[in-house]
Parts: structure tokens; C-alpha cells; sequence
């Protein structure tokens, strides 16, 4: 059974962009959450996705978005790029509630 | 490899002894605890995970222990390996699928 998986693995930005990152769960898994992972402030939850929904928010500013679609497939974005959002931005997927949660390898994200 | 975190607590053992790396958590009313492994490059991995009805927690070479008194988890590794270099967080759940982590601790095991 494959992994998550997530894209790209590596990115360089300038601040001021934008950019999307892709989140494949595991085959049959319904939940995604994506975090933040920083030297500073550790791993941090952003959201969590349930079946297109978004039932969980973490303490970022708006830039920060997401969405999942109808295939579990989740994408985040981050819009007007500041340098302190440079970070590894990771995954996770479970088959649900109280499941056990996987993570991806994540998206090494750099603001220049 | 990637830098998880720079400036992380570290606990240095040799191989073969036992290794214990604590945790303190923060919501009383939490209700479900995991521990986490990160290795260089990589997501973190689970290890082992424990209810808030429970003590302890027994899996492979290593043991979970839960003290809701002081709000503290440890994670007990035997018999410590060199593959077992890595960083360790503790985390627990809050709401849907929400991890709240511990800042984490880097073990590193010398031969």
C-alpha cells in the first residue's frame, strides 16, 4: 500500500507569491491534516479535512488555506509569501476520527 | 539530511542501554497520547500510542508510561539501537485529528 505522498518535495519562493502544495493520502483515508514544521515553533496543526470539509483549524493567519477534494487529494496554499513562512510543511492522513494518523515526507518550503 | 530542530534537547546513550525520553503535556482533558519518531529527511513515524484510561503501554522494545497527575509521558526504549537515532515527540490529540505536539527530544546513540 503506498504511502502518503506529497509535491513537490522541494520549493523555492520570493516573497510576495504564492504557492500550493498537493497531499495524496493513503489509498481509502479520509482525513488530512496538514502542519507546519519550523526550527522555532516545532510542528504546528494548520487544518484538518474530512470528506471536503474542513473541521479543524490551527492558530495561522488566513494566507494559509486548504481545500480537499472529492478523491481525499488535499492541497494547501499560502498567499503573499513572508520569509518566516519558510518551513516543512507536512501531511497526514487517517482513515478517520481517532485513527491512526500517517505522514508524508513533506514539502521543504523556502521563502527567499 | 534536513534539520529537524536545532536547538533540541539531547540525550546521548550507548548502545545497548535503555533509553527514556519524557514529555509534558498540556490539556488535563486530553484523552489520547502518541509518540512520534523523526528521522533526518523524513515525516515523523508513529511509535506507540496510549489512552488516558490506561497507565502503561507495552509494544515492541518500547513502553509508554502515562501519569495524569502530573500531566507527564515517557517513552522507554530497551535495549537502544543506532537505528533508533532520531528525534522523538510526544503528542496529543485536541478535537478532529488535531496533534498537539511536544517540542521533542533528540536521541542520538553512540556505538
Amino acid at each position: 500500500k503506498a504511502g502518503v505522498t506529497q509535491t513537490p518535495r522541494y520549493l523555492i519562493k520570493t516573497r510576495g507569491q504564492q504557492v500550493t502544495l498537493s497531499c495524496s493520502p493513503i489509498s481509502g483515508h479520509r482525513s488530512v491534516s496538514w502542519y507546519q514544521q519550523t526550527p522555532g515553533q516545532g510542528l504546528q496543526f494548520l487544518f484538518e479535512y474530512f470528506s471536503e470539509t474542513q473541521r479543524n483549524k490551527g492558530n495561522f493567519p488566513g494566507r494559509f488555506s486548504g481545500r480537499q477534494f472529492s478523491n481525499s487529494r488535499s492541497e494547501m496554499n499560502v498567499s503573499t509569501l513572508e520569509l518566516g513562512d519558510s518551513a516543512l510543511y507536512l501531511c497526514a492522513s487517517s482513515l478517520g476520527e481517532h485513527a491512526e494518523q500517517f505522514f508524508g515526507p513533506g514539502t521543504r518550503l523556502t521563502v527567499l | 539530511g534536513e534539520s529537524v530542530g536545532l536547538h533540541l534537547p539531547t540525550l546521548s546513550v550507548q548502545e545497548g542501554d535503555n533509553s527514556i525520553i519524557n514529555c509534558a503535556y498540556s490539556n488535563s482533558a486530553s484523552d489520547y497520547f502518541i509518540w512520534y519518531k523523526q528521522e533526518s529527511g523524513k515525516g515523523p513515524q508513529f511509535i506507540i500510542d496510549i489512552r488516558s484510561n490506561m497507565d502503561k503501554r507495552q509494544g515492541q522494545r518500547v513502553t509508554v508510561l502515562l501519569n495524569k497527575t502530573v500531566k507527564h509521558l515517557s517513552l522507554q526504549i530497551a535495549a537502544t539501537q543506532p537505528g533508533d537515532s532520531a528525534v522523538y515527540f510526544c503528542a496529543e490529540r485536541s478535537g478532529y485529528n488535531k496533534l498537539i505536539f511536544g517540542a521533542g527530544t533528540r536521541l542520538a546513540v553512540h556505538p
